[in-house]
């Protein structure tokens, strides 16, 4: 079983839709990254959190350190939202494991 | 303007011939850290280095090198390549300890994909 389980693994959406990724972890962790990666392969961090909930324009991140799970919102979902999301948690020292990814397509 | 630069970005050579990727960094980072990416396996950590002359290995060291001389640099090198080391690497650097609570943000560089033939 892999440290970091993202789900689903792929996901297609309408233009408009609320859109919700999960990440779950098995390990012990003090923050969790939340990545995005463009089509052309380019990597963009859009948060780091270690509690609660952060909140950046038309995306919200939450994690619950005790369930050991995290979620990341889109809201009003565009198609340049179209990317791959990935979840990241720092595992021991200064390790990081990632998931493996959730391919979001947004639809026009 | 802040950015990880990484060189070059595509890379094709045959097996056994040393190589080396460079990764630069302008943000006075401490952390610094390489990874691959292959399909179906995510992104997994090769190396990583929390200061200058301190390194450290990921998950997937074999057939990996790293230094750090320097706060800004640090260089990705294949003494011998195989095959099995074709993937698309990701530099990747950050202020402090990306697994601390203080926010550390990670910066990636564009990429390398290299292919070992």
């Amino acid at each position: 079983k892999n440290e970091v389980e993202q789900s689903p693994q792929n996901l297609t959406a309408q233009e408009g839709e609320f859109i919700t990724i999960n990440c779950s972890y098995s390990v012990g962790i003090s923050a969790l990254h939340w990545l995005q990666q463009h089509p052309g392969g380019g990597i963009v961090s859009l948060f780091m959190l270690s509690s609660g909930k952060k909140k950046h324009g038309r995306l919200i991140a939450t994690i619950n350190i005790q369930e050991k799970h995290s979620s990341l919102h889109i809201t009003a979902s565009h198609p340049r939202d179209s990317a791959v999301y990935i979840c990241a948690v720092g595992t021991s020292g200064s390790r990081l494991t990632f998931g493996e990814g959730t391919q979001l397509t947004v639809n026009p | 303007e802040a950015q990880v630069t990484q060189n070059p970005r595509y890379l094709i050579t045959v097996t056994g011939k040393k190589l080396t990727v460079t990764c630069s960094q302008n943000m006075n980072h401490e952390y610094m850290s390489w990874y691959r990416q292959d399909p179906g396996l995510g992104l997994r950590q090769i190396y990583y280095s929390m200061n200058v002359e301190v390194t450290d290995k990921g998950d997937v060291p074999e057939g990996y090198k790293v230094s750090r001389k320097e706060k800004r640099n640090f260089p990705l090198i294949l003494e011998s390549p195989s095959p099995n080391q074709t993937s698309l690497y990701f530099c990747a650097s950050s202020f402090g300890n990306p697994r601390s609570s203080y926010n550390s943000p990670l910066h990636f560089g564009n990429g390398t994909r290299l292919t070992v033939t």
